[in-house]
């Protein structure tokens, strides 16, 4: 039973626009939530993190809303560039410090 | 900052044959550390808990008997694939964790491909 859900497998966007990348989730018990970017064959790596007690966390180009009532959560990244192109997975977790749930991920393609 | 070493990174075996992966972290100590396994675009799916010096905690549908954890030391811990069948083959990840809740780390992976 998938707790977190992408639900869009690929998304393409140009060069230098926005790109919002979203997630659901389904467990209220779910109260950290981290962005991770893969490429193939390689282990994923960290991007951002929101804690259920913020509403947005923001780090350079990348910003991170979350809207507990919805059960819901976007990553922005502005202004996309061709080096973000990869698969970006949302994960959530709990504050007792449990494994990571995993969403399928979303394939971005920002193009030049 | 916290790396994860995971080796091999790619391994090709035969039906029946066992293969070791290993997990370690290089520059600190992980009492926990998490196996995933992920199939063509799909989510990385949560195998087992590895805890060092007891044994690991499978998730359901994870046959403990085929995937064999061991986490001998604070540095690292394996997963042996047992008499490996072609479903088998897929890209197996490892995590630790280091402090906060954002401080996963993973490996860079293992593609297993049993023939």
């Amino acid at each position: 039973d998938q707790q977190v859900k992408q639900n869009s497998p690929s998304l393409s966007v140009q060069e230098g626009r926005i790109s919002i990348l979203n997630c659901d989730y389904t467990n209220s018990m779910f109260d950290y939530f981290l962005w991770y970017k893969k490429y193939p064959a390689e282990g994923p790596t960290f991007l951002i993190s929101i804690s259920s007690i913020k509403d947005k966390n923001e780090d350079g180009r990348f910003t991170v809303f979350l809207n507990k009532s919805a059960k819901h959560l976007s990553l922005h990244i502005v202004p996309s560039q061709p080096g973000d192109s990869a698969v970006y997975f949302c994960a959530a977790t709990s504050n007792s410090g449990y494994a990571l749930n995993f969403g399928k991920g979303t394939s971005l393609l920002v193009t030049p | 900052g916290a790396v994860v070493s995971q080796h091999p990174s790619r391994v090709i075996c035969k039906s029946g044959t066992s293969v070791k992966i290993e997990c370690r972290s290089l520059d600190f100590q992980a009492t926990t550390m998490f196996w995933y396994r992920q199939f063509p675009k799909q989510s990385l799916m949560l195998m087992a808990t590895s805890n060092e010096g007891s044994k690991a905690t499978y998730e359901q549908g994870v046959e403990k008997d085929k995937f064999l954890i061991n986490h001998a030391s604070l540095t690292l811990s394996t997963l042996t694939v047992t008499s490996a069948h072609p479903e088998d083959s897929s890209f197996y990840i490892c995590s630790a964790r280091r402090g906060r809740l954002d401080g996963y780390t993973f490996g860079s992976g293992t593609r297993l491909t049993v023939v």
